[in-house]
């Protein structure tokens, strides 16, 4: 079956540094997508990786390993409004996002 | 970027009442739409997925006489919840996808509350 995990939650302080991981077990793969997600609201679009290696956006890092079906979100200088969910997605070989369960992400002043 | 809006962002009906929910592409054509369910603390559950002018994929388990799904034209899709009952109040979110074969844009989702 297809399979992807992530934290259910973590707690970080505002100005740190947060990493949230996911692995993933899916057949075939056409890119991984993480996702932030406000409570009420629809995802947004934080990042798209397709090859291994590290993608920096501002203060979103998101890291790819195919080999190891890994990937992370990494998070510098927290700010109280990155408090959210995190998904993590991966398109499948037929195109078909499988999506992770979220990672709640609490900052605390 | 692209925009995706739907409407109603929230609708309150009574028991065995239908309701209609519009996901638009406002500024590119969407040859794919998406939609799913959300329930509280849970992720995304893909319900279906339409292509214009083709009839609705649903994933296992959607009744796709309960939900039905109309992709008439490149920017618009609908979702009709018929005979809604209080287990299908949810949170349904909507995405589309252009000629870009990577990214879906969300919609601001659909909140469902039955009575």
């Amino acid at each position: 079956g297809q399979n992807i995990d992530q934290p259910t939650e973590m707690t970080a302080t505002e100005g740190a540094i947060v990493q949230i991981n996911c692995t993933y077990q899916t057949s075939g793969f056409n890119g991984l997508f993480w996702y932030q997600q406000h409570a009420g609201e629809a995802p947004t679009f934080l990042s798209y990786n397709v090859l291994d290696g590290l993608e920096e956006k501002g203060r979103f890092s998101s890291f790819l390993s195919r080999s190891k079906g890994y990937s992370y979100l990494l998070l510098k200088e927290l700010q109280m409004k990155d408090s959210a969910s995190y998904l993590c997605a991966v398109k499948d070989s037929n195109y078909q996002l499988i999506w992770g369960a979220g990672t709640k992400l609490i900052i605390k002043p | 970027g692209a925009v995706v809006s739907q409407h109603p962002s929230w609708v309150i009906c009574k028991s065995g009442t239908s309701v209609k929910i519009e996901c638009r592409s406002l500024d590119f054509q969407a040859t794919t739409m998406f939609w799913y369910r959300q329930f509280p603390k849970q992720s995304l559950m893909l319900m279906a997925t339409s292509n214009e002018g083709s009839k609705a994929t649903y994933e296992q388990g959607v009744e796709k006489d309960k939900f039905l799904i109309n992709h008439a034209s490149l920017t618009l899709s609908t979702l009709t919840v018929t005979s809604a009952h209080p287990e299908d109040s949810s949170f349904y979110i909507c995405s589309a996808r252009g000629t870009s074969d990577y990214e879906q844009f969300f919609g601001p989702g659909t909140r469902l509350t039955v009575l």
